[in-house]
């Protein structure tokens, strides 16, 4: 299957900072894409889809450059409770539309 | 809510031991996914199913079995548990269709001594 990469991090930054992560897939052909937050020691949990024209919820923008073959995530006022591990997911068109997984990029948020 | 519920949060067997992992989802999903997770290694697929009795390998499949019986229900069998399969365990379930995510059971902490 197709590689998603991430950064793996960790990224460090204060509260209140703004912070954006960067994955680039690799099937021009992908047509979903997702965002995943995950706790240490616990389950990925959905964040957010996102849609070709850029969509935001709250604090949270996420955006896809197909040219570019990469989407984005955008937080603004950084909270502690931020701090995670975000996972990039991109569907493998190739592959029966199974999702592929990034390895995560780590966000810490300190005080 | 999608509701996908992993039968153990912690889980301690013997090497050799023949191992069961329950998943059950609530939402009628034709889709199911074992996965392992491990630090430094991230989200693994071991097997998948797209529906009743039907299973496809994934990346990982050695030492693992599967079974789907019932369309709520996709066990893991570790036929004779071996001390590297000592992992993090994450079932998920999507509707089918391309532009669906997937959703994640709890998670199955499971260590083989």
């Amino acid at each position: 299957r197709k590689e998603v990469e991430q950064d793996p991090g960790p990224f460090n930054v204060p509260e209140g900072a703004t912070v954006a992560f960067n994955c680039t897939y690799s099937n021009s052909a992908s047509q979903s894409f997702f965002w995943y937050r995950q706790d240490c020691r616990k389950e990925p949990k959905l964040l957010m889809s996102v849609y070709s024209s850029g969509n935001e919820d709250g604090r949270f923008t996420a955006q896809l450059n197909r040219a570019s073959q990469y989407i984005s995530l955008l937080i603004r006022d950084s909270k502690l409770s931020d701090s995670a591990t975000y996972l990039c997911v991109v569907n493998d068109v190739d592959a029966g539309n199974m999702l592929t997984f990034g390895g995560g990029t780590r966000l810490m948020v300190k005080p | 809510d999608v509701k996908v519920t992993q039968s153990s949060r912690y889980l301690v067997k013997r090497t050799g031991e023949k191992v069961f992992l329950e998943c059950v989802q609530d939402m009628d999903h034709e889709n199911m996914f074992w996965y392992r997770q491990d630090p430094g290694l991230g989200l693994r697929l071991i097997y998948f199913s797209y529906d009743v009795k039907m299973k496809e390998k994934g990346d990982i499949p050695e030492g693992y079995s599967v079974s789907r019986e019932k369309k709520e229900r996709f066990s893991l069998i570790l036929e004779s548990a071996s001390t590297n399969q000592t992992s993090m365990y994450l079932c998920a379930s999507r509707i089918d269709g391309r532009y669906q995510p997937q959703h994640f059971g709890d998670g199955t902490r499971l260590s083989i001594l």
